[in-house]
């Protein structure tokens, strides 16, 4: 079965300081991924989504992930955080028959000045 | 432009209370569209997705039920809530066939059973 886990439930880094957000999937094919980020009290927003061809995805807010399939991951990195980024990020996977998405725990980010 | 709408923003209900929560899209024709629920600390949960009017896929038994009345209007409801109801609930649609599994969010309703 399809599952998502993003290891890290808390980060905490400072401003200025560069991100990276952990993602690793299990899927028997190429999947479809997708990050997304809420803020609090809000609805999700989608970050970036890699479907095929570069393995290296842009996204909205500064934000790019990369798809390494030999290691089954699509991690999040940023290389400047900014005071409003602190939110929580959720990973998702998609499997292109059922248009479902199943969707990691979150990690939850916060940002010192 | 799409735009999804969810109300109400903030629930408080008692428990054994029935509950309903609506969701409407605007912009878009036959979209898919899709409950989840976000209890405290804990990641989203697929509840429910619809493809049609009338067609609804149940994904986790539970106390709760939805309904697709009309091509872009979805309805939770339950006849009485338990304190596990509580959570965030999340309305999402994506295009029919497109721009694959693209999923898009309101803004959620924070659900409070006391």
């Amino acid at each position: 079965a399809q599952s998502v886990t993003q290891p890290d439930i808390h980060i905490t880094v400072s401003e200025g300081a560069s991100l990276e957000l952990r993602c690793n999937y299990s899927y028997g094919a190429t999947p479809y991924l997708f990050w997304y980020v809420q803020s609090p009290g809000q609805g999700l927003q989608l970050l970036l989504k890699y479907f095929s061809g570069d393995t290296l995805v842009q996204g909205i807010k500064g934000f790019e992930a990369e798809f390494k399939r030999s290691q089954s991951s699509f991690n999040l990195r940023k290389p400047s955080v900014h005071w409003s980024d602190a939110a929580e990020y959720f990973c998702a996977v998609g499997t292109g028959g059922t248009d479902k998405l199943i969707f990691g725990t979150g990690t939850r980010l916060q940002v010192f000045p | 432009s799409q735009t999804i709408h969810q109300w109400p923003a903030t629930l408080v209900q008692p428990v054994g209370s029935p509950l309903s929560l609506e969701c409407t899209v605007e912009g878009t024709s036959n979209p898919n569209l899709y409950w989840y629920r976000q209890a405290a600390g804990r990641g989203l949960q697929l509840l429910f997705y619809s493809v049609g009017i009338g067609q609804i896929s149940s994904e986790v038994p539970q106390n709760l039920s939805a309904s697709r009345p009309q091509d872009r209007q979805f309805i939770l409801s339950s006849k009485k809530l338990l304190l596990s109801d509580s959570g965030f609930y999340l309305c999402a649609w994506s295009v029919e066939q497109a721009v694959k599994n693209i999923q898009y969010f309101g803004a959620g309703t924070r659900l409070s059973v006391l």
